[in-house]
């Protein structure tokens, strides 16, 4: 099955600081990729939907200017979370999903965990 | 998408089969049923999804209900590394798989060797 990887696998950083996370499909392409965000003994959330060459849409009480999408190419979205903050820990997931008329299963990463001290 | 209704914790033994309930009374007809699984400190990942006949695959058998309201994904023979949380999601056809997927609760699946 399609393979999607996710760097760094956990990332540690200060207070104020930013941290980029990558996703990338690494055996197809993905014109569309999405970001979930999962707090400890919750669910996945949903937070902005990645398109190739256009602006990300991010779901309802997501700030757009803290969690900075770009989906340059057909194979790589990055998350950059400005100005992180504890309340910002969490584990964030990526997926993609092929081009519409195959099945719409969505191939998910390993998740990215994030400690902001 | 359309709400569905899990357990939120089931136990079974090794080697036994394992039915994990989904209630989706909602239903529209152009939803598809599909289950994802979590393993611990990983990404979900996809496990099946049907329309309206049972399907099977190398992972799992999905059998849903006649008039669509409930389905039951089957593992035919539990092994510890089936011990995930499973996530029943329903999922409109007609959007193309344009959407993020909406993950309810699901069913927290226990293994016992």
């Amino acid at each position: 099955g399609a393979v999607v990887s996710q760097h760094p696998s956990w990332v540690i950083c200060k207070s104020g600081t930013s941290v980029k996370i990558e996703c990338r499909s690494l055996d197809f392409q993905a014109t569309t990729m999405f970001w979930y965000r999962q707090f400890p003994k919750q669910s996945l959330m949903l937070m902005a939907t990645s398109n190739e060459g256009s602006k990300a849409t991010y779901e309802q009480g997501v700030e757009k200017d803290k969690f900075l999408i770009n989906h340059a190419s057909l194979t790589l979205s990055t998350l950059t979370v400005t100005s992180a903050h504890p309340e910002d820990s969490s584990f964030y997931i990526c997926s993609a999903r092929e081009p519409p008329g195959l099945p719409y299963e969505q191939y998910f990463g390993p998740g990215t965990r994030l400690t902001v001290t | 998408d359309a709400k569905t209704t899990q357990p939120n914790s089931m136990e079974s033994n090794e080697e036994e089969p394992v039915h994990l309930p989904c209630n989706h009374s909602t239903i529209s007809g152009t939803d598809y049923i599909h289950w994802y699984r979590q393993l611990p400190s990983q990404g979900p990942e996809y496990v099946i999804h049907g329309l309206t006949s049972n399907v099977n695959n190398r992972m799992a058998s999905l059998a849903i209900a006649e008039d669509r309201k409930s389905s039951t994904l089957i593992l035919h023979r539990a092994t510890l590394r089936d011990a995930a949380v499973y996530y029943c999601i329903l999922r409109d056809w007609t959007g193309g798989g344009a959407d993020g997927l909406t993950f309810g609760k699901g069913t927290h699946l226990i293994i016992q060797p």
